[in-house]
Formats: structure tokens, C-alpha cells, sequence
């Protein structure tokens, strides 16, 4: 089965300007994950979706980060305006279902270089 | 606060040697313990999952142990190969928690000829 998919992989832009990264996960999987990774670092959860509902946004910087999962598929997260410590790597992952022992499956993330 | 800690923070060893990578965690309640494996530019990969009934877990070479009364686990990886090379990060999940995962920072492997 094909895995959790996400586009761009890198991304370049300057401070201020708004960025999208677009998540595509496995196929029947209800959860959907989205992590920042900075150098060095572990993954950290921004979002979690239950099918389309965010269920857990706690640690979302809403001032300037966004994101949707339309149809209960595939995923959108946005930042606006960007600022040079947004860059990092933008993980997406997903899992069958919600519960701890659902093993989640991660993307290649987006690598975002903020200049 | 969930912790999880590892150790070494990096490690070089040649091909064909042993290693075992160790991991402490403070997260409760627990449910479960993973060791992934994240090559450069990937995202991690499941190599191993133990409740709290099992100290034990293989997948080929690597052998995962676990220790939940003094919170500690590691991960021992036989005979390495050059594409062992990687960050392998300990994470931790809670009971009731809808899979939110505690990840540690990751101890960088690098296998050398």
C-alpha cells in the first residue's frame, strides 16, 4: 500500500510570506497527525484529526498556523505570515484509528527554510 | 512532565559491531513504548512496540527490551550494517491519551567500514 505522502518536500521562502504543505495519508486511516521536528529534536504534535474534526489543537500557534483536513482525507497546514524560527521539518502522519496502540505512519515531512 | 530520554546523543561503531542505545522515560500512565528509525530526510519507521507485559521484542537484528518498573528500555541492534546508520528515537504513548506520543531526541548512529 502506498504511504503517507506530502508535498512540497522542501520549500524556501522569505519571512512574512505565507506557506501551505499538503498531506495525503494512507488510505482508510481516520487519524491523521500533523508534527514539527527541528534539528536534532523529536518530533512535536501541532494537530490530530479524528476523521475531519481536530480533536487536539493545543499546541497549534493560532496567531499564524492553519490547518484543514476537508473531507476527512487528505490535509492542508498553512502558516501566515511565516518567521525565521518556523524553519523546520513539517511532518505529517497517520493511523488506522485514535487509539495508543495504533502504530502511526509517518511522511517524508516538508523541509521549510525560512530566509 | 512526560519525559523521555536517550542515550548515547550520537554514536559511531564499525560494521559488523554490536550497540545498544538506551532509553528513560517519565510519561504516565503508560500504554506503550516504540523505538522508530529515521534515516536522513525520512520520516521515522516503527521498528518495535511493547506494552507493559513484555521485556522483550525482536525485529531481525534489532532486540528491544523493556523495563516498566524502572521505566527503561533499549534497543540492541546485532552485527550492523552501513545502512543502519540513522537517528533512532524512543517514544512513548499514554493510556487515554488518543495516541499522543512522547518522543526523545534520538541517539544519531553512524556505522563506518
Amino acid at each position: 500500500e502506498a504511504g503517507v505522502v506530502q508535498s512540497p518536500r522542501y520549500k524556501i521562502i522569505e519571512k512574512k510570506q505565507p506557506v501551505a504543505f499538503w498531506c495525503n495519508p494512507i488510505s482508510g486511516h481516520n487519524t491523521l497527525y500533523w508534527y514539527l521536528q527541528n534539528l536534532g529534536q523529536g518530533p512535536e504534535l501541532l494537530i490530530r484529526y479524528e476523521n475531519e474534526e481536530a480533536v487536539d489543537d493545543s499546541q497549534l500557534p493560532k496567531d499564524r498556523f492553519s490547518a484543514e483536513r476537508l473531507k476527512g482525507v487528505d490535509s492542508t497546514l498553512k502558516i501566515q505570515p511565516a518567521e525565521l524560527g518556523d524553519s523546520a521539518v513539517y511532518l505529517c502522519a497517520s493511523s488506522r484509528a485514535g487509539g495508543p496502540l495504533y502504530e502511526q505512519f509517518f511522511g517524508p515531512g516538508t523541509r521549510l527554510t525560512v530566509l | 512532565k512526560n519525559q523521555v530520554e536517550q542515550s548515547p546523543q550520537s554514536l559511531i561503531i564499525l560494521e559488523g559491531k554490536n550497540c545498544t542505545l538506551q532509553c528513560n522515560y517519565t510519561v504516565s500512565p503508560f500504554s506503550n513504548l516504540r523505538w522508530y528509525k529515521q534515516d536522513t530526510g525520512r520520516g521515522p519507521v516503527s521498528l518495535t512496540i511493547m506494552t507493559f507485559s513484555e521485556n522483550t521484542k525482536s525485529n531481525g537484528r534489532y532486540t528491544a527490551t523493556l523495563d516498566a518498573d524502572t521505566k527503561q528500555s533499549s534497543l540492541h541492534i546485532t552485527a550492523s550494517q552501513l545502512s543502519d546508520s540513522a537517528s533512532y528515537i524512543c517514544v512513548v504513548s499514554v493510556t487515554g491519551g488518543g495516541n499522543k506520543l512522547t518522543f526523545g531526541t534520538g541517539t544519531q548512529l553512524k556505522v563506518e567500514l
